[in-house]
This record gives C-alpha cells, structure tokens and sequence, in this order.
C-alpha cells in the first residue's frame, strides 16, 4: 500500500515562473493538507481540501497560491510568478478523515533561482 | 491567534538516557495532539498521537503526557539510541470544527551521543 506520493521532488524555477506540485494521497485517503517548510523551521499549514472541494485556505497567501484537489488526479498546488521567497519545501499529507492522523509525503523542494 | 510553542529547540543526550521535550499550545478547543520524527531530509513521520480524554500514552520507549488544564503536553523517550537522532515536532489541531489543520511548534533537533 503506497504512502503519500509528490512529485517532482525537487523543482527549480526562474523569478516569474509558474510552479506546479503534485501529491496522490495514500489509497482510500479523500483529506489532503499542503505545509511549507522554511529551511530549519517548523511546516506551516496552508490548505486543506477534501474531493473538489477547498475546506481551509486560511494558510495560502491571497494571490499567486491556488490549490485542487480534482475527482480523478492527484492535488495540485500551484504558484504562480514564483518570487524567491517562495523557494521552501511543501509537503502533502492525507488522512481518511479530519480527525484522523496525517501521513506526509516526501515533499517538494522548490529552489527561485 | 492558534499557536504551539516548543522547548527546547536543542537537545543533546547520551545514549541510554532518558529526553524529554515539551509543548504548550494557546487554543483550549484543541484535542488532538500527534508527534512528527523528521531525519534529515526526509518527510516528517507520525510516531505517537494522544487525544484529549486521555492523559498519558505510551508506545515501547516513546511515551506521551497531556495536562488539559494547563495546555501543555510532552513526549518522552528513554534509553535513547543514536537512530533516535532527529528534529521532532509537536503538533495540536481541534478536530471539532471545519479543519483537521494541524499547527506545528518550531521543533526540537534531538541529538544521541554514542
């Protein structure tokens, strides 16, 4: 039983760039959280989503930062005109529900040259 | 705001001995409370959870202790191993409303001298 895929799990991109991450959540897994992590800080959540359906943005910055979590397909979290600010490492987690525990992927570091 | 802080942001052990780290968090609503391993590197792994209608759960040589009352919780490890060497983060997330969100403290980097 496969864990909590993301790719690519390294990405770099150019100032101005679209970046586009990828997370399948574990079989049977319909609850998806995406965390940015600083280098040597804690995650910080950014959105929760459950089948096409956005739960909890409360974490995503207004403008650049868009989230999916299709029918069929993995979630995708997508920045747009990437700053370097943006260069961190965003995990995936998922869950079978809310209240259940979480089980993180291996991440995508995302390097802003 | 919701907020968890963590103590200490290092700590060095000798193989053998007991480490303790420890977490308060500010919203009383939170009951769920799950520990994170992260070796370098790597995804970050579940290695013990704790509900709030309980106040103690242990797991081989990980244990965990939760005081509702004062919002503070702590996870315990004895007879360390060098393997036990990494950055752990608490967590707390209330379960109750519209999110499961977890909000992490700022980690602990454990090190296990041989």
């Amino acid at each position: 039983n496969a864990g909590v895929m993301q790719n690519p799990r390294h990405l770099v991109r150019r100032r101005g760039q679209e970046a586009r991450l990828r997370c399948s959540p574990v079989k049977g897994h319909s609850h998806v959280y995406w965390y940015r992590q600083l280098p040597e800080e804690g995650l910080k959540f950014m959105v929760y989503l459950q089948k096409e359906n956005i739960i909890d943005e409360s974490g995503m910055p207004k403008e650049r930062f868009s989230a999916e979590f299709p029918k069929e397909g993995p979630s995708i979290l997508r920045i747009q005109q990437v700053v370097r600010g943006d260069s961190a490492a965003y995990f995936c987690a998922s869950s079978p529900g809310k209240d259940q525990p979480q089980h993180f992927g291996d991440g995508t570091r995302l390097s802003i040259l | 705001g919701e907020n968890v802080e963590q103590h200490p942001s290092t700590l060095s052990v000798q193989e053998g001995d007991s480490a303790v780290i420890k977490c308060t968090y500010s919203d009383s609503a939170s009951n769920y409370f799950p520990w994170y391993k992260q070796e370098l590197g790597k995804r970050p792994q579940l290695i013990i959870d704790i509900r709030s209608n309980v106040g103690e759960k242990k797991d081989q040589r990980i244990a965990v202790t939760l005081n509702k009352t004062a919002k503070h919780f702590s996870l315990h490890i004895t007879e360390t191993q060098p393997e036990d060497s990494a950055v752990y983060f608490c967590a707390a997330s209330k379960a109750s409303g519209n999110t499961g969100k977890l909000i992490f403290g700022q980690g602990t980097t454990l090190q296990v001298k041989p």
